[in-house]
């Protein structure tokens, strides 16, 4: 099946910093990537819609001035945490696949972001 | 909320034994997926059913849909233990641009 990774694994930051967490598709091209954030024990939920070439698309409560997200090429989605806060700690991870959402998505191995 | 329901949450069970998921959603659907993630990992694909269709296999994977009922149901049969992971439904929302997923099925299988 087809490779999504994310770098970093695991990132610990101070409350403050900014935080910019990658995903690629590795062995195809995505016009749309998905970031999601997973408590302990929880579900995924569904942050923003990554759409190449134009504006990201937040899902309610979800704030997009501290979630900035890039998609500069068709392979490539970065979700940047600004001025991240203890509670801005989580798994993120992200998906993406050839097909949409009417097709399987490829996830990536995750993120865990703590912030100190 | 746009999650599903999944239940049971957790499940313990022995090896060999049969293990049933079961996925609920108040929204049509396009299709329907399963996936399976192993604890502090990404996630894998299991199966996809399409709306049309009511039953789908994959190995020891069988996933039955009743779109008149708006659930799922996962069933993992002869189950060892490395199957021990949570298991996830997850539908298209109703816009078709991304999927939601339910709230999961932890599966503990001992041998």
């Amino acid at each position: 099946g087809a490779v999504v990774s994310q770098h970093p694994s695991r990132v610990i930051c101070k409350s403050g910093t900014s935080v910019k967490i990658e995903c690629r598709s590795l062995d195809f091209q995505a016009t749309t990537m998905f970031w999601y954030r997973q408590f302990p024990k929880q579900s995924l939920m569904l942050m923003a819609t990554s759409n190449e070439g134009s504006k990201a698309t937040y899902e309610q409560g979800v704030e997009k001035d501290k979630f900035l997200i890039n998609h500069a090429s068709l392979t490539l989605s970065t979700l940047t945490v600004t001025s991240a806060h203890p509670e801005d700690s989580s798994f993120y991870i992200c998906s993406a696949g050839p097909g949409g959402v009417f097709y399987e998505q490829y996830f990536g191995p995750g993120t865990r972001l703590t912030v100190t | 909320s746009q999650q599903g329901e999944e239940d049971p949450q957790a499940l313990s069970i022995q090896e060999g034994e049969n293990a049933t998921m079961n996925c609920s959603y108040k929204t049509s659907i396009n299709n329907l997926q399963w996936y399976r993630q192993n604890s502090g990992r990404g996630l894998v694909h299991l199966i996809l059913i399409r709306s049309n269709e009511r039953e789908k296999h994959s190995g020891r994977l069988r996933v039955t849909l009743d779109t008149s009922k708006k659930s799922s149901s996962l069933l993992i049969t002869a189950s060892r233990a490395a199957d021990t992971a949570s298991y996830f439904c997850a539908r298209d929302n109703q816009a078709g641009t991304a999927l939601i997923f339910g709230k999961g099925t932890t599966l503990s299988v001992s041998s």
